[in-house]
């Protein structure tokens, strides 16, 4: 079944500090991979995107993410946190082919909290 | 700006009521979507529509229905048939292109529908 795992569903970090959120997929074939993030009370916003060509991908905020094809996994790094950065995360998967984005799925999300 | 228009913002129905959410979106593009945000759930998939007066169900399409009659306008109508309907409930639209593989989401900022 496909499926999109992301284990944390609640990270602290100080401000400053470095962050790593997970994702792990299961999915036929390689997918293509999102990142969204989500301030309380709003609407996604897309962080970063992978599609094809070099595995670690640069993203919006200072984020990035790298798709490793081994692991099923689509980690999103940010080498140093801001207090701005504290919203949900949520990690995406869909097909690599020419369908709709509804066949998108979506993980539970993992919010971040930063502490001062 | 371009974006996406979702209202009311926070919405109380009484059980039994149906209620219909606005979603209106100036980017010109092709898909539409409806997804349901439940706390700790992630998104989950209600209705798409990748072209006018033409939509196909989610995975949660059980007691919503949809129209698609202009392609700027996918109203989501909450109907008495859904048992637990509170909820944040989020628009997106995507460029649709068929022969270009997956395109990005774009989202509204959500509208929140509390049942008394």
């Amino acid at each position: 079944a496909q499926s999109v795992t992301q284990p944390d569903i609640h990270i602290t970090v100080s401000e400053g500090a470095s962050l790593e959120l997970r994702c792990n997929y299961s999915y036929g074939a390689t997918p293509y991979l999102f990142w969204y993030v989500q301030s309380p009370g709003q609407g996604l916003q897309l962080l970063l995107k992978y599609f094809s060509g070099d595995t670690l991908v640069q993203g919006i905020k200072g984020f990035e993410a790298e798709f490793k094809r081994s692991q099923s996994s689509f980690n999103l790094r940010k080498p140093s946190v801001h207090w701005s950065d504290a919203a949900e995360y949520f990690c995406a998967v869909g097909p690599n082919y020419g369908g709709s984005q509804g066949n998108l799925i979506f993980g539970k999300g993992t919010k971040l909290s930063v502490k001062p | 700006d371009g974006g996406i228009t979702q209202s009311p913002k926070y919405l109380f129905r009484k059980e039994g009521q149906n209620v219909t959410l606005s979603c209106e979106q100036n980017l010109n593009h092709d898909a539409m979507y409806w997804y349901r945000q439940d706390p700790g759930q992630g998104l989950r998939l209600i209705y798409y529509s990748q072209i006018v007066n033409d939509f196909q169900k989610g995975d949660i399409a059980e007691g919503y229905s949809v129209s698609r009659e202009k392609k700027e306008s996918f109203p989501l109508t909450v109907t008495s048939a859904q048992k637990n309907p509170t909820a944040f409930y989020l628009c997106a639209s995507s460029s649709e292109n068929r022969y270009s593989g997956a395109n990005v989401l774009t989202f509204g900022a959500g509208s929140r529908l509390t049942v008394l």
